[in-house]
């Protein structure tokens, strides 16, 4: 079955704690992202990726780094994460060719709760 | 950052009416635009990607515009049924490829 996956899907941690949201995906897609859902404020792009080891800076990056070693993962890290990280966070992947015009398949979304 | 407006934010209809939404987006460094429906509890879904002005484009009852020269789009639900319930996002994929999202229109179908 073709679909993105996001690990874990819930977590509540404490600020300054280290952590690492995953995201695959198995359609070969070029293009990757993430993002993060505020109530009142839609989806927000932190960062996204044209292919492997090339990553560009979306709207809200600061505060999250994120790496492309392969193609079909592209991780999230939080180095030191606080209490304004709390969200929703979506992983999404598409074709990079310009025919497809950049359609985004999401992943289920992993709920973070930073205290 | 490119600044993606959608109107109405909500909106309820009866079943069996017709509605239509808007978004309005920057037209210069425009690539594409696409609009996804959003059910609670789930992850959003595409529906279009529109890249050329004039673009219309249909699924069932559901279509959607394109004026890149003015940045604008619509998204028309005819015939509207409960299951139509939604918030349903457009966003705007720019020339460096990030793509900026509105905020939402919440659709309310009341049977």
């Amino acid at each position: 079955e073709a679909q993105v996956t996001q690990n874990p899907r819930y977590l509540i941690t404490v600020t300054g704690k280290k952590l690492t949201v995953t995201c695959s995906q198995n359609m070969n897609h070029e293009y990757m992202s993430w993002y993060r859902q505020d109530p009142g404020l839609g989806l927000r792009q932190i960062y996204y990726s044209m292919n492997v080891e090339v990553t560009d800076k979306g709207d809200v990056p600061e505060g999250y780094k994120v790496s492309r070693k392969e193609k079909r993962n592209f991780p999230l890290i939080l180095e030191s994460p606080s209490p304004n990280q709390t969200s929703l966070y979506f992983c999404a992947s598409s074709f990079g060719s310009e025919g497809k015009g950049y359609e985004q398949y999401f992943g289920p979304g992993t709920r973070l709760t930073v205290t | 950052i490119l600044n993606v407006e959608q109107s109405p934010q909500s909106l309820h209809v009866q079943e069996g009416d017709s509605t239509n939404f808007t978004c309005s987006f920057p037209s210069s460094n425009f690539y594409a635009l696409h609009w996804y429906r959003w059910e609670t509890a789930k992850s959003p879904e595409a529906l279009f990607v529109m890249t050329l002005n004039g673009d219309e484009k249909k699924k069932g009852r559901i279509s959607a515009t394109l004026n890149t020269k003015e940045g604008y789009s619509y998204l028309y639900i005819k015939g509207s049924q409960p299951e139509d319930s939604a918030t349903y996002l457009c966003a705007s994929l720019g020339a460096a490829r990030q793509l900026t999202f509105g905020s939402g229109t919440q659709l309310t179908v009341l049977p």
